[in-house]
């Protein structure tokens, strides 16, 4: 049990949909990092926050959003469902900024877009 | 552009002998790099990790190499076990952005 919690753990859903996924980091960890693992794309990164703040974004479409919350829970909200947003959804978090910090990941949502 | 790749998808292994997994990456900036493991159902684990200052990290059955000349780094399990059957991604991460970029995985099969 890495200590971060993910609900929820499957989620069916219908194109055109909107869902939102959620994330509890490990107590004490700041940054909070989510990813997607997709069947062709592999594992990845999509947007860090840190004690609040969004602090790097990757490869996430404009459909996507998230935030974090004072009490560093995080959410990751995806709209306009498309079929090809069908995959796993995890949350990873850190204590600090620097690199070298290991992260940590939750169990991940499985999202199906139907 | 994938920037970190293990051109293994695959990897079966004999109980007690010793499992190498590949891992190559293309950035330069790349400094510090992570194994995980992942089973089915959950998420990746840290396994280990190695600093660009480092060619050697060794924890217990497990030790990580790095060749940054060749871009290169591998995971040496020995000896292996039918536990350590999972899927391994490597990664890599830089200090202008804290983000792990991962490798397509590696499913490693020990048999008994």
């Amino acid at each position: 049990d890495s200590g971060v919690t993910q609900t929820p753990k499957h989620l069916i859903t219908a194109t055109g949909q909107r869902v939102t996924l959620r994330c509890s980091p490990r107590s004490g960890d700041l940054s909070v990092y989510w990813y997607q693992q997709s069947l062709d794309q592999g594992l990845q990164f999509l947007i860090q926050y840190y004690n609040g703040e969004e602090r790097a974004k990757g490869n996430i479409l404009e459909r996507f959003s998230a935030q974090q919350f004072p009490d560093l829970h995080s959410e990751l909200n995806l709209s306009s469902l498309e079929l090809g947003d069908s995959a796993l959804y995890f949350c990873a978090s850190s204590v600090a900024l620097v690199h070298y910090n290991e992260q940590f990941f939750g169990p991940g949502t499985r999202l199906t877009v139907l | 552009d994938q920037q970190v790749k293990q051109n293994s998808p695959s990897l079966s292994v004999q109980e007690g002998r010793i499992s190498i997994l590949n891992c190559d990456y293309t950035n330069s900036m790349f400094d510090y790099f992570l194994w995980y493991k992942k089973y089915p159902a959950e998420g990746p684990t840290f396994l280990i990790s190695i600093s660009s200052i480092k060619d050697k990290n060794e924890d217990g059955r497990f030790t990580v190499f790095l060749n940054k000349s060749a871009k290169h780094l591998s995971l040496h399990i020995v000896p292996s076990q039918p536990g350590d059957s999972a899927v391994y991604f490597c990664a890599a991460t830089h200090n202008a952005g804290n983000m792990l970029t991962f490798g397509g995985g590696t499913r490693l099969m020990v048999k008994p």
